[in-house]
Parts: structure tokens; C-alpha cells; sequence
């Protein structure tokens, strides 16, 4: 698949808990998003790091945080779970970080579930 | 503060007829908005944006700043157009900060 790719698709685990979801950009692609969809929220911007640098941040909780590693690849870490945390977790990438014109491709998404 | 709203959660319309998704948006600078696709067991995909002025599958949307609107249309909606739309803006130029609207889904009927 040589389009974003993210593991893994569903995840259950408990409140307190910490998990780590993994994104694999499209070849070529430097910018990688983190995204946030539930029923409550909708679907909300976290972050994006662009060739491993924080570019932009949203409504990212202090309890979340996202790295960009060398290959591109980026993780985003979730800690000290809660069950309002249970959600859709998108990630998408893009060629450039800046710009109307850079268009992002979405991710499949990863399916959290906090018990 | 920056917010997008899409007033209707799910709009049916028979197919062959004209369809509006509305889309309001506050922003205090120069908006820069789009619309974003979800087909059913697909990914969130870019409808169109916009700056490039373009019509993709039919559909096309004026961007209104006195009424602060950005309305997405088509013409003759098909059964194929069924899917979850939001509408997006972007705050911030240097990143890429989007501010999302709800979504509205469209239920287009045979």
C-alpha cells in the first residue's frame, strides 16, 4: 500500500493506561497530521510535524504528545487514558507543510476504545 | 474565535435534484476554506478548495465573505454523491491548522 498507512486499526485498553499509535506517510510525503474524530468533538486537528519538526498544534490535550522520527514515520502517544480519549485517530500526510494548495491524504484511522 | 458550523446533520434529497450542503464559517482573517469527502468505507478524501476554483464530480462552492459562506452545490445530485461532507477552514498558513465543521451527511435517494 503506497498510500498513509496506520497501526493498529482497533486498540482497547483501560482508563490510566498509555498507548502508542503508529503512522507510515506516503513515500515522498514530509508532513504528517494527527487528527481526532469522536461523537462529541467531531473531527479535531492535534498536531503536525513536518520533517520531524512540530509545524502546528491544535487542540492537542497535555496528556497527548507526537514525535516525527528520521524515516518520516511519527507516533503519537496517548497517557493517562480516559474514557471521554475513546475515539478515531486519523493521521495524514503531504509533500510540502504549508499552504491551501498542499493537500493532505488520510490515514484508514486507529479505533480507540477506553474501558 | 475561529469556528465552522453545518447546520443540517443529514440532508436527503431524490436523485436528479439539486443539492446545497451549507457551510458558515468566523474567522478574522483571510479565510481559506474547503470541503472534505468521506464515502462509506472510505477515506476522509479533499473535495475541493476555494482558491483553486474548481468543480470536482459536479460540484462547486462560491466563497461568500459578506455572508461568511462557503455552500457547496451540485446541480443534479446521484446516488453515488451519498456520503459524510465537512467543511473545513484553515487557520494557519505557516502549518496547516484546519478547523472542522460538524459534517453533514448526504442521503442521496433512488
Amino acid at each position: 500500500d503506497s498510500g498513509v498507512t496506520q497501526t493498529p486499526k482497533h486498540l482497547i485498553t483501560a482508563t490510566g493506561q498509555r498507548v502508542t499509535l503508529r503512522c507510515s506517510p506516503r513515500s515522498g510525503d514530509l508532513s504528517v497530521y494527527w487528527y481526532q474524530q469522536s461523537l462529541d468533538q467531531g473531527l479535531q486537528f492535534l498536531i503536525q510535524y513536518y520533517n520531524g519538526e512540530e509545524r502546528a498544534k491544535g487542540n492537542i490535550l497535555e496528556r497527548f504528545s507526537a514525535q516525527q522520527f528520521p524515516d518520516l514515520h511519527s507516533e503519537l502517544n496517548l497517557s493517562s487514558l480516559e474514557l471521554g480519549d475513546s475515539a478515531l485517530y486519523f493521521c495524514a500526510s503531504s509533500v510540502g507543510g504549508r499552504g491551501p494548495y498542499n493537500e493532505q491524504f488520510f490515514g484508514p484511522g486507529t479505533r480507540l476504545t477506553v474501558l | 474565535a475561529q469556528r465552522v458550523t453545518q447546520p443540517e446533520k443529514l440532508l436527503s434529497v431524490f436523485k436528479g435534484a439539486p443539492v446545497e450542503l451549507k457551510c458558515n464559517y468566523s474567522y478574522s482573517g483571510s479565510p481559506e476554506l474547503f470541503w472534505y469527502v468521506q464515502y462509506s468505507r472510505q477515506r476522509l478524501q479533499l473535495l475541493l478548495r476555494h482558491i483553486s476554483r474548481e468543480s470536482i464530480k459536479g460540484f462547486t462552492a462560491d466563497l461568500n465573505k459578506g455572508e461568511t459562506s462557503f455552500h457547496l452545490k451540485k446541480p443534479f445530485a446521484q446516488e453515488e454523491d451519498s456520503a459524510m461532507y465537512y467543511c473545513a477552514l484553515l487557520i494557519d498558513n505557516y502549518g496547516q491548522n484546519f478547523v472542522f465543521g460538524p459534517g453533514t451527511r448526504l442521503s442521496v435517494l433512488p
